[in-house]
């Protein structure tokens, strides 16, 4: 079974609008990593939050740390036709970050 | 752009066969990982290279192997290919606490 899943499964929303996608984990972790993968090509790393840390900026992303709750939130402000993609939350595999686990991923569709 | 390259792009083989897939990792990266993605599904782990030495596996039978070279790059190799084996590889290259960067990955399908 996969330790990350993100909800919803697909989101469709309008240029401009805000889109918030939900990770969820099952074990322990000391970060958590988000990528974005366009058209079934590789993989984008986005942003890694660490353990103690509760919430992170990049640009218009803002990831969000629950390690209570074992969830994470990936907020994509003033969205484009561009962030149209596929995004994924990654946990590592008993330690190390390039050993990951990735859930099953949120499809989103911005429309012009 | 990553500096992760991967090679072939796509690749078509049949049932049976084995087949070798490449990928250059960026410079000063010492992890390599490799990935099966099936259509629709995240990145599964299939194992990491660590100085050239396997540092661990995720569910994968023998039948999948890989080396990793001094220079870094690295090739997984699957033997005796099943139908269920067609899908996204790709390959992630990364200091031991750092990111991963990941390459573009090779498709195969197995017919």
């Amino acid at each position: 079974s996969q330790q990350g899943e993100e909800d919803p499964q697909a989101l469709s929303i309008q240029e401009g609008e805000n889109a918030t996608m939900n990770c969820s984990y099952k074990t322990s972790i000391n970060n958590l990593q988000w990528y974005r993968q366009n058209s079934g090509r590789g993989l984008v790393h986005l942003i890694l939050i660490r353990s103690n840390e509760r919430e992170k900026h990049s640009g218009r992303l803002r990831v969000t740390l629950d390690t209570s709750k074992k969830s994470s939130s990936l907020l994509i402000t003033a969205s484009r036709a561009a962030d149209t993609a596929s995004y994924f939350c990654a946990t590592p595999l008993s330690g190390g970050y390039n050993k990951l686990i990735f859930g099953a991923g949120t499809r989103l569709a911005v429309h012009p | 752009e990553t500096g992760v390259t991967q090679s072939p792009t796509h690749l078509i083989k049949t049932r049976g066969q084995q087949v070798t897939l490449r990928c250059s990792s960026q410079s000063g990266h010492n992890t390599v990982s490799w990935y099966q993605q099936a259509l629709g599904q995240g990145p599964q782990f299939i194992f990491q290279y660590y100085r050239e030495e396997e540092n661990g596996r995720g569910n994968f039978p023998p039948r999948f192997s890989g080396l990793q070279f001094p220079n870094y790059s690295s090739e997984l190799n699957v033997n005796a290919l099943e139908l269920d084996d067609s899908a996204l590889y790709l390959c992630a290259s990364g200091g031991v606490n750092t990111e991963a960067f990941f390459g573009q990955g090779t498709r195969l399908t197995v017919v």
